[in-house]
């Protein structure tokens, strides 16, 4: 079974960093893009960033280009994203997104970032 | 960046009606159109890909089709657990990104 559970989501500063993380099972993590997506508090939906199978090529939305970094560890079967001088509009809930087909099928449960002073 | 433009924002309709959702892309995206379904409290599934093929599981009374740029998703008639968010989403060009969104409520 497919699992894809995130963690690291926390209340933080303005300018502050976060680094949020994504544990997969349940299927051969090397092999399959993955990527974050967000949801702002009663908003739709944002990609924020992917990676592809083994790391060497990503690419992020403007808004958080030179501030956040993806990142997968292959062996510890893990997605990560480091998100550095936080805003307030960054508050969202995280999501991990593995893409098994061509598309985006299976996502985590979610991981909360609130940036507030 | 493509933007995409559901409409209408929120359908009201009732079980067994039929539901006809709209995007509109602001250029081509080919067929690199997906639809995906989020009920409060759960994640984004993945309904529809690539204009019109459904995605494992899904029923038969969800449907995909497309006009040029104009996409449309199309419930033919509304069980209860259909009442939800849809999005659309195009991945022919990153950003990626998704439509506002369409309400489907129970009137």
């Amino acid at each position: 079974e497919v699992q894809l559970v995130e963690s690291g989501g926390d209340l933080v500063q303005p300018g502050g960093s976060l680094r949020l993380s994504c544990a997969a099972s349940g299927f051969i993590f090397r092999s399959y893009y993955m990527a974050w997506v967000r949801q702002a508090p009663g908003k739709g939906l944002e990609w924020v960033a992917k990676i592809n199978r083994d790391g060497s090529d990503n690419a992020y939305v403007d808004s958080v280009n030179g501030r956040f970094t993806i990142s997968r560890d292959n062996v510890k079967n893990s997605l990560y994203l480091q998100m550095n001088s936080l805003r307030v509009e960054d508050t969202a809930v995280y999501y991990c997104a593995l893409a098994l087909s061509s598309y985006f099928d299976y996502w985590g449960q979610g991981t909360r970032v609130t940036v507030s002073s | 960046e493509i933007v995409l433009a559901q409409s209408p924002a929120t359908l009201s309709l009732s079980p067994g009606e039929r539901a006809t959702l709209s995007c509109r892309a602001s250029q081509s995206v080919s067929h690199f159109l997906a639809w995906y379904q989020q009920k409060p409290g759960q994640t984004p599934r993945l309904l529809i890909y690539d204009v019109s093929y459904r995605a494992a599981g899904v029923p038969a009374r969800f449907s995909g089709s497309e006009s040029g740029t104009d996409f449309t998703l199309t419930i033919s008639s509304l069980e209860p657990e259909d009442f939800a968010v849809y999005y659309c989403h195009q991945r022919d060009t990153w950003p990626w990104t998704f439509g506002q969104g369409t309400k489907v409520e129970i009137k």
